[in-house]
């Protein structure tokens, strides 16, 4: 069963910034929101988590609504090198399994 | 930065083959995990490992088998490599705990079985 739904694509304009979608309306208290990428020919890269408030590193920004069914994956100045497969998904924290679905394929155009 | 290195980017073997792929972390971590990668499929765990010389099966362990002696390499094997074994396998190192958990990634071994 799919813990999260995503759009299966999106495109995005060089320098705006870039806001991906995820809904997880069956997320368990003890679930975080991880984000993942994958660069065409490369292994998935992780980019942030968060359990229930937003949070924010040198790539990206993850906003989780209150009641934690949805968030949104915000790249704030994308460039070309953004274009990617980018994967939301829940797990607990220390759970070894990282279940990827389809993901987002971002498309960021000059 | 943290780092895994697959031993091959591509590979091809033939029908019946004993095929090893290898990973090496440099991060000390104790996870240690083989994914395989096909199209419409996404990710799917093959066999992971907490441990030195401890394994658990993922969700398709059927004609895989993994070896880890040391704690910073984990081996895939395939014993009889089949044309639906070919494949982008993936692996990725972890550490347990709280805090920083996530899994970090190699950049994938395209295997080829003709």
């Amino acid at each position: 069963d799919a813990k999260t739904t995503q759009p299966p694509s999106m495109d995005c304009a060089e320098g705006r910034a870039a806001n991906l979608p995820c809904n997880h309306s069956t997320i368990s208290g003890n679930e975080y929101v991880y984000w993942y990428r994958q660069i065409h020919s490369q292994g998935p890269q992780y980019i942030i988590h968060g359990l229930k408030n937003n949070e924010t590193n040198e790539m990206a920004s993850l906003i989780i609504t209150e009641d934690r069914k949805s968030s949104t994956l915000i790249l704030p100045h994308a460039t070309l090198r953004d274009t990617a497969v980018y994967y939301c998904i829940v797990r607990v924290e220390n759970d070894y399994k990282l279940s990827f679905g389809a993901g987002t394929t971002v498309t960021v155009r000059a | 930065d943290v780092k895994v290195t697959q031993s091959s980017r591509y590979l091809v073997k033939r029908t019946g083959e004993k095929v090893f792929l290898e990973c090496v972390q440099d991060m000390d971590h104790e996870n240690m995990f083989w994914y395989r990668q096909d199209p419409g499929l996404g990710l799917r765990l093959i066999y992971f490992s907490y441990d030195v010389k401890m394994k658990e099966k993922g969700d398709i362990p059927e004609g895989y088998s993994v070896s880890r002696e040391k704690k910073e390499r984990f081996s895939l094997i395939l014993e009889s490599a089949s044309t639906n074994q070919t494949s982008m396998y993936l692996c990725a190192s972890s550490s347990p705990g709280r805090g920083r958990t996530e899994a970090f990634f190699g950049q994938g071994t395209r295997l080829t079985v003709v």
